[in-house]
């Protein structure tokens, strides 16, 4: 079956770091890009990151830019998402997704939920 | 970042009667390879978000052919034809031509 399954999201207090895992089977992770989008409760979907299949591409939105890391693991078939100097406003589910604009299947997961509050 | 646009937000309609939504982008979403990466989204209730149409006018594998998207450089549509129950949610467009990939705010569709 194709998945991808996150995991990692918890309740922590403004200035933690946290760190998502998405792990990924039934398809050819090592070759497909990937991103993390996140959406606030009842609000619209935001891109976050992306990571070319081989690593060598990245790119984060200004909002957590220097802050978060994405990184990947293709012997492992996973995607991470490192998330420090946490705020109030990270506060959202975190989803992994192929986020694919051309005709290769698109894949998302269930999400895992972050919160940040004291 | 290109700024995405959809109309309306909110969107009641009665079964089996048609639907549209706009998507209109702040540039022209025409790639150097000369495809235009405009998708939608349909985002059910308490689930994750699922590709309906890529490259504006694409359905994906398993997407009911009451679905079409069209459109070009910069206006886009997404059209039902027929709107069923299972229709219910909130449907995004989004845009892969330039990075940071961008979506629009949403527009819910319910039924009436």
């Amino acid at each position: 079956e194709v998945q991808l399954v996150e995991s990692g999201g918890g309740l922590v207090q403004p200035g933690d770091s946290l760190r998502l895992s998405c792990a990924a089977s039934g398809f050819s992770f090592s070759s497909r890009w990937m991103h993390w989008v996140r959406q606030v409760p009842g609000k619209g979907l935001v891109y976050i990151a992306h990571m070319s299949n081989d690593g060598g591409d990245t790119g984060y939105a200004d909002s957590v830019k220097g802050r978060f890391t994405i990184s990947r693991d293709n012997a492992k078939n996973t995607l991470y998402l490192q998330m420090n100097s946490l705020r109030a406003e990270d506060t959202a589910i975190y989803f992994c997704t192929t986020l694919e604009i051309r005709p290769s299947i698109e894949i998302w997961g269930q999400g895992t939920v972050v919160t940040v509050s004291s | 970042d290109v700024v995405m646009t959809q109309s309306p937000l909110s969107l009641p309609v009665t079964l089996g009667q048609p639907a549209s939504i706009s998507c209109r982008s702040s540039q022209s979403l025409v790639y150097s390879d000369g495809n235009t990466y405009l998708n939608w989204f349909q985002q059910r209730p308490g689930r994750s978000p699922r590709r309906l149409i890529y490259k504006v006018s694409d359905r994906d594998s398993g997407v009911p052919d009451r679905f079409s998207g069209s459109g070009s450089d910069t206006d886009f549509t997404l059209k039902i034809s027929r709107v069923e129950a299972e229709d219910v949610g909130v449907y995004y467009c989004m845009q892969g031509t330039h990075w940071p990939k961008t979506f629009g705010q949403g527009t819910k569709v319910e039924i009436k």
